[in-house]
C-alpha cells in the first residue's frame, strides 16, 4: 500500500498570512491530486499535477509536484477565511484503479 | 445537476443490524467507489467498481459488500453492523481512466453504530 503523509495535521493562521502544507510519500506517484473538503460536504478537486517539478497556480494557491514525484506542496498566499477546510492529497495505486488519500491538513483561517 | 447522490444522510444502527447505503450517479461514469472517513485517517477505500458487473476490494473491505448491476448505482451493504463501522461514508464516481479527470463525491452518509 502506498502511503501519503500530510503535514501539518492542523494549521490555524490569521487572515492575510501565507502558508504551505505538504504531502509526502516514500513511493513514486505518476500524478497527484489535491482536494478541498468543507464541513458536511464531499471533497472537491482543486488540481492534478502529473510531471515532476510541475508548478500549477490557481489564483492564490500554488501547487508543486516534487522532481522525484514523491512529494507535493500547496502554498496559499494571503489566506482568506474562505480557504478554511480540509486539504487532501491523493495519488493512484497499483494499476491506476485505486486512489489513495493522504491523512489531510485541517486549515483554519482566522478573520 | 444531481451528480452523485447518497442516501440516507444520517443513520443510527444497533450492533448486529444490517443496512444498505445507496449511491447513484447520473454522469454515466464507469468508475464508482466507496470510502470511509475517520478523524485523523483521511479517506480509506472500501470497495470500487470499474463498470457494471465488476467490483473489487479496497483497503478496508471487511464487513462490507457491494454490487454493481447498473452503471448508475453502487450500493454498499453492511451485513452485521459493528461499532467500529461508525464513520462518515462517501461514494465517488469518475470517468475512466481514473486519473484523466477527477473523483466526484457525494455529500456523505454519517453512520453511527451503537
Amino acid at each position: 500500500t502506498q502511503l501519503l503523509e500530510q503535514s501539518p495535521q492542523f494549521l490555524s493562521i490569521q487572515e492575510g498570512e501565507n502558508l504551505t502544507v505538504y504531502c509526502n510519500s516514500s513511493s513514486v506517484f505518476s500524478s497527484l491530486q489535491w482536494y478541498r473538503q468543507e464541513p458536511g460536504e464531499g471533497p472537491v478537486l482543486l488540481v492534478t499535477v502529473v510531471t515532476g517539478g510541475e508548478v500549477k497556480k490557481l489564483k492564490r494557491l500554488t501547487f508543486q509536484f516534487g522532481d522525484a514525484r514523491k512529494d507535493s506542496s500547496l502554498h496559499i498566499t494571503a489566506a482568506q477565511p474562505g480557504d478554511t477546510g480540509l486539504y487532501l492529497c491523493a495519488g493512484p495505486g497499483f494499476g491506476n484503479e485505486k486512489l489513495t488519500f493522504g491523512t489531510g491538513t485541517r486549515l483554519t483561517i482566522i478573520p | 445537476n444531481a451528480g452523485v447522490t447518497q442516501t440516507p444522510k444520517f443513520q443510527v444502527l444497533k450492533t448486529g443490524q444490517s443496512m444498505t447505503l445507496q449511491c447513484a450517479q447520473d454522469m454515466n461514469h464507469e468508475y464508482m467507489s466507496w470510502y470511509r472517513q475517520d478523524p485523523g485517517m483521511g479517506l480509506r477505500l472500501i470497495h470500487y467498481s470499474v463498470g457494471a458487473g465488476i467490483t473489487d476490494q479496497g483497503e478496508v473491505p471487511n464487513g462490507y459488500n457491494v454490487s454493481r448491476s447498473t452503471t448508475e448505482d453502487f450500493p454498499l451493504r453492511l451485513l452485521s453492523a459493528a461499532p467500529s463501522q461508525t464513520s462518515v461514508y462517501f461514494c465517488a464516481s469518475s470517468p475512466l481512466p481514473l486519473l484523466a479527470g477527477e473523483l466526484f463525491f457525494g455529500e456523505g452518509s454519517r453512520l453511527t453504530v451503537l
